[in-house]
């Protein structure tokens, strides 16, 4: 089983529309976790880190289930600039701090 | 402040040649990081250091050398280049480990042929 899981999509959406990716993780000591945005032929970008009791950013917001051991994002009001690959990335001590990427998930807002 | 910078952007190998990607960061971060990425695999990485003068191994070294011998920059080297290095080599920096932030630099595109 992969460390970190996530549906490589893509996610075709309108925009306006609402949506959410969830992201697994196998190992139960995980301790930080992140959503980074990766643009098209770019570099990733840390979108927003995900606490235990969760977080908003304007239209973002990220939350943690520890017991189901899954990490979601959802979007409100999808604008086209929101299309990209979200990473979701986990991170665990295990020598210099692990930290694992997952494949990504790519969603495309179509006006 | 260009933040994590990489040369060269794309670069075209045969197989068997040698090569050194340059990594600068202009942030005095401590921590800096090479990954690779492939499609459907993710990022990987493949060394990491954590000071001035330190490198250790990642998920996936073998091929791969590394040095930080200033702590704004971290290099990596292919000894003897093969097709299965064919990837997306990003370099990123962070100021603490795993639970910070990484900044990551806009990726080199190296093709083995």
């Amino acid at each position: 089983r992969k460390e970190v899981e996530q549906d490589p999509g893509p996610f075709n959406v309108p925009e306006g529309a609402t949506v959410a990716f969830n992201c697994t993780y196998s190992n139960s000591a995980s301790q930080s976790f992140f959503w980074y945005r990766q643009d098209c032929r770019k570099e990733p970008k840390l979108l927003m880190s995900v606490y235990s009791s969760g977080n908003e950013d304007g239209r973002f917001t990220a939350q943690l289930n520890r017991a189901s051991q899954y990490i979601s994002l959802l979007i409100r009001d999808s604008k086209l600039s929101d299309s990209a690959t979200y990473l979701c990335v986990v991170s665990r001590t295990g020598g210099y701090q692990k930290v694992t990427f997952g494949i990504g998930t790519k969603l495309q807002v179509i006006p | 402040n260009a933040g994590v910078t990489q040369t060269p952007k794309f670069r075209v190998l045969k197989t068997g040649q040698s090569m050194t990607l340059l990594c600068a960061q202009d942030m005095n971060h401590e921590y800096m990081y090479w990954y690779r990425q492939d499609p459907g695999m993710g990022l990987r990485l493949i060394h990491y250091s954590v000071g001035e003068g330190t490198t250790a191994k990642g998920e996936v070294p073998d091929g791969y050398n590394v040095s930080r011998l200033k702590k704004q920059n971290f290099l990596l080297g292919l000894e003897s280049a093969a097709p299965s290095q064919t990837s997306v080599y990003f370099c990123a920096s962070s100021y603490g480990p795993g639970w910070d932030e990484q900044y990551f630099g806009p990726g080199t595109r190296l093709t083995v042929t």
